[in-house]
């Protein structure tokens, strides 16, 4: 079975630059995550979705971020303009409901992003 | 805000010996789950707990939620060279509704020396 599938793998751009994440979840997982990873902060969830709904974006840093799920099987995280503290690897993660709660989630092998 | 605490943040032993970590947690969350990340791949969920004084195992890995409910831990035992990476743990509270946030943890790096 298929994973949570991210592209690009790796993105390389330069400051002021638009970046765009896609992640593609889980078939029939009705949450889907997007998370931060850096080492100073360790893994931050930015936003999550429910039936292609948002549910909670608190995470999003700044109106830079902005993230979307046009539907079930698709979503992006777009920031722009980019900025060098926007360099992480940035995860997806998707998680069937009827689970017990959210905490069971399924990553993508993550999108490292560096701005230079 | 709800912080996890797991040190050291380092841990180095020799193959074939056990390694007992633990995660903290200055509020109460009743699901508690241990995550393993290795070089350039996504986490990977090793064992999740909903019950406190629950005892799990999977293989070689064992882990417990405290019963405090602030706490956990996650036991290998004869450790090989492919335990290698990153550990997590990630706390729940599900009273807040069963969408509420996963808390991670900062990780703990095992190194296995073979």
């Amino acid at each position: 079975d298929a994973g949570v599938i991210q592209s690009p793998r790796h993105e390389v751009t330069e400051m002021g630059q638009e970046v765009t994440l896609r992640c593609k979840p889980i078939s029939g997982h009705d949450y889907l995550f997007w998370y931060r990873q850096t080492m100073m902060r360790g893994l931050e969830l930015l936003i999550y979705f429910n039936n292609n709904v948002p549910i909670d974006d608190s995470g999003m840093p700044e109106d830079r971020f902005s993230a979307k799920m046009p539907n079930a099987s698709f979503s992006t995280l777009k920031i722009q303009p980019s900025e060098p503290r926007d360099s992480a690897v940035y995860f997806c993660a998707s998680n069937p409901q009827g689970s017990r709660g959210t905490g069971e989630l399924f990553f993508g092998e993550g999108s490292r992003l560096t701005v230079l | 805000g709800q912080q996890l605490n797991q040190s050291p943040q380092s841990v180095f032993i020799q193959e074939g010996e056990d390694v007992s970590m633990n995660c903290t947690s200055s509020s109460i969350f009743n699901t508690w789950l241990w995550y393993k990340q290795e070089p350039g791949e996504g986490p990977v969920l090793l064992i999740a707990l909903y019950k406190a004084g629950e005892l799990t195992s999977n293989g070689r890995l064992t882990a417990q939620f405290g019963i405090t409910r602030k706490d956990s831990f996650l036991n290998i035992s004869a450790s090989i060279p492919s335990d290698v990476g990153i550990y997590f743990c990630a706390g729940q509270a599900l009273w807040a509704g069963a969408n509420s946030k996963l808390t991670f943890g900062k990780g703990i790096t095992l190194s296995v020396r073979p």
